[in-house]
């Protein structure tokens, strides 16, 4: 089973705004509103940023948002900052029941 | 705050039982409302669903590592334990154990672990 394809990388200037594509199909992202973005700083372990395609856990702040277009879920970051350089994954539920995660994509803050 | 912590050994040799433990605290296993999962992460690589159980002991298994995978809880120690079969050091990485909710959200990591598949 492959993974949700997504950027093996983007980056950005501090104060700009990012978006990390995550593509699934209609078994996935496309069928279902369970999407979840994670941060990953080297070394430790995954941090939920967004739940639900679009929901931000306590804690998270308010630069991070999630939304959905057909297959496609997308992670933005607004006003980026220094300490958002990690890796970032999406996860879907599936109709297979076996949770799938993108392939992770590397952020990198110029 | 929910709070889990991997144990386990570091290094197991090719062929024999990769064992390990999850230990919960701050939250009760058996309350319910949450499946309990591994992931695992290859040197340098994505993350890698193992699978999860329930409290009641249902489980559901990766169908790629199924054959070789068990996952078993123990709610009297709020625990739950993974144990992966004939490893070789394409089972090397980084194993994580993770509170999961509503379509298979992970709210809550442990540190991790990396074990190491050699002779």
């Amino acid at each position: 089973q492959s993974a949700l394809t997504q950027p093996a990388s983007v980056s950005g200037s501090p104060g700009q705004s990012i978006t990390i594509s995550c593509t699934g199909t209609s078994s996935d992202v496309g069928g279902y509103n369970y999407v979840s973005w994670y941060q990953q700083h080297p070394g430790k372990a995954p941090k939920l940023m967004i739940y639900e395609v679009s929901n931000r856990p306590s804690g998270v702040s308010n630069r991070f948002s999630g939304s959905k277009s057909g297959n496609t879920a997308s992670l933005t970051i607004s006003g980026l900052q220094a300490e958002d350089e990690a890796d970032y994954y999406c996860s879907s539920y599936t109709s297979s029941s076996t949770p799938r995660f993108g392939g992770g994509t590397k952020l990198t803050v110029l | 705050q929910v709070q889990l912590q991997e144990s386990g050994p570091g290094l197991v040799k090719p062929s024999q039982t990769l064992s390990l433990t999850c230990t919960v605290s701050g939250g009760s296993i058996s309350s319910g409302g949450y499946y309990w999962s591994w992931i695992r992460q290859h040197p340098g690589k994505g993350l890698e669903w193992i699978g999860y159980i329930y409290y009641s002991g249902s489980t559901y298994y990766n169908p790629s590592l199924k054959s070789r995978v068990t996952i078993s809880v123990d709610t009297s120690k709020n625990q739950f334990s993974l144990k992966l079969s004939s490893v070789t050091a394409a089972d090397t990485a980084v194993y994580y154990c993770a509170r999961t909710g509503d379509g298979y959200t992970s709210d809550y990591w442990g540190q991790g672990t990396l074990v190491t598949v050699s002779s």
